[in-house]
């Protein structure tokens, strides 16, 4: 699975939007980048995945580069409850593959 | 959408015995399960993954004989945790892909399991 790097951590004041880099440079032709997020103490949480072209679900819009060698995550009005870490993982579709997960970053919405 | 059920969320052992983990797909056929640890402020690292009827695949430097999962129907992944120590409290974490889960791979809730 190819490696996928963050920022440590990120802030956003409530109800502007947040923009979450993620650098997956070597990345294969087969394999996504999915977003998760972990709010403290629970188990991860899928926000939304994509190969080459730009998605939109109604949590996030996932943003990737013509070369898919980064991709933004957009929280367009973030709330306090999207305080979290959150993960972008490059991982294959292929039933059986799995998710390595990095360090992630750490997202504060601030009042 | 996909649920995956996690129970117990929270377990306290005493040391040297043993506990069990249980994870259910509620709504899906999970085909693969997969399990992991998650230490205070630490990214999740997989320990192992199951496929419903055959013998589980563990990452390396994971004691298969001290975490013992069982994968016995597609709704059902059990991990065992023999012979706990105190350095075995941790997180732990299930998560399921369905055959038609659009979702790909759904998370439960976790397990805190603290040693004493």
């Amino acid at each position: 699975d190819a490696k996928t790097t963050q920022p440590t951590s990120m802030d956003c004041a409530e109800g502007r939007a947040a923009n979450l880099p993620c650098n997956h440079s070597t990345i294969s032709g087969n394999e996504y980048v999915y977003w998760y997020r972990q709010i403290h103490s629970q188990g991860p949480q899928y926000i939304i995945h994509g190969l080459k072209n730009n998605e939109t679900n109604e949590m996030a819009s996932l943003i990737i580069t013509e070369d898919r060698k980064s991709s933004t995550l957009i929280l367009p009005h973030a709330t306090l409850r999207d305080t979290a870490v959150y993960y972008c993982i490059a991982g294959r579709e292929t039933s059986g593959s799995r998710l390595t997960f990095g360090e992630g970053t750490q997202l504060t919405v601030n009042p | 959408g996909a649920v995956v059920s996690q129970h117990p969320s929270r377990v306290i052992c005493k040391s040297g015995t043993s506990v069990k983990i249980e994870c259910r797909s509620l709504d899906f056929q999970a085909t693969t399960m997969f399990w992991y640890r998650q230490f205070p402020k630490k990214s999740l690292m997989l320990m192992a993954t199951s496929n419903e009827g055959s013998k589980a695949t563990y990452e390396q430097g994971v004691e298969k004989d001290k975490f013992l999962i069982n994968h016995a129907s597609l709704t059902l992944s059990t991990l065992t945790v023999t012979s706990a120590h105190p350095e075995d409290s941790s997180f732990y974490i299930c998560s399921a892909e369905g055959r038609y889960s659009n979702y790909g791979y759904t998370f439960g809730s976790g397990t805190r399991l603290t040693v004493v």
